[in-house]
């Protein structure tokens, strides 16, 4: 398996712009968890998904943020507008979690998508 | 105070020494994740435990859940071990589950 896919890898926007992330998680996997990482605060859940269904968005930071599943290979975190201070590593990650808790089944994440607002 | 505090944040070793890198909460869990992010980047899952002890090659993790500690060992430290090690707990939250991390461990181990 190709493991978690992520993109674009890098994406450099200007402020105010819509920025989408993309991710396809590994076949099979039940759950997918969007993450954030910045120096500042480390790695931070923002939303994550069971069966294609959004289980927890308290993660998410306001409502510029927005996250899709459509199917069970694709998910999107869009922001619009973009700020200088959502410049982050985005990870997406996957697991066979059954039931949408974390306790049961290891995840596996993707490379991340750098964003830089400017 | 945050609910997951590592120590140390930066640790330096020489190649071979015994390594241990701590971590303490202060909420309830049902489990605790040792990850270990590459310079370049990517995080890798290493351990998920909710008691005892975990080996897997050089590395060992422990649990306490009566202290609320972990330890992450690595034996016979190498080079390539160089990265951050990231530890994590699930802690029970209005019938869901919150995962929450600590700030990271950067080990550089030097030949």
């Amino acid at each position: 398996d190709a493991g978690v896919i992520q993109s674009p890898r890098h994406e450099v926007t200007e402020m105010g712009q819509e920025v989408t992330l993309r991710c396809k998680p590994i076949s099979g996997h039940n759950s997918l968890f969007w993450y954030r990482q910045t120096m500042m605060r480390g790695l931070e859940l923002l939303i994550y998904f069971n069966n294609n269904v959004p289980i927890d968005d308290s993660g998410m930071p306001e409502d510029r943020f927005s996250a899709k599943m459509p199917n069970a290979s694709f998910s999107t975190l869009k922001i619009q507008p973009s700020e200088p201070r959502d410049s982050a590593v985005y990870f997406c990650a996957s697991s066979l979690e059954p039931s949408g808790v974390f306790s049961s089944y290891e995840q596996y994440f993707g490379p991340g998508t750098r964003l830089t607002v400017t | 105070k945050n609910e997951v505090e590592q120590s140390p944040q930066n640790l330096t070793a020489q190649e071979g020494e015994f390594i241990t890198i701590n971590c303490s909460y202060s909420v309830g869990i049902s489990a605790l994740h040792w990850l270990q992010q590459h310079p370049g980047g990517g995080i890798v899952s290493l351990f998920m435990l909710s008691s005892g002890k975990k080996k897997h090659g050089r590395l060992i993790a422990t649990i306490n859940i009566q202290e609320k500690h972990s330890s992450l060992h690595i034996t016979a430290s190498h080079p390539r071990d160089s990265a951050v090690y990231i530890c994590a707990v699930t802690t029970p939250q209005g019938g869901s589950e919150k995962l929450v991390f600590g700030k990271g461990t950067k080990l550089t181990v030097n030949p």
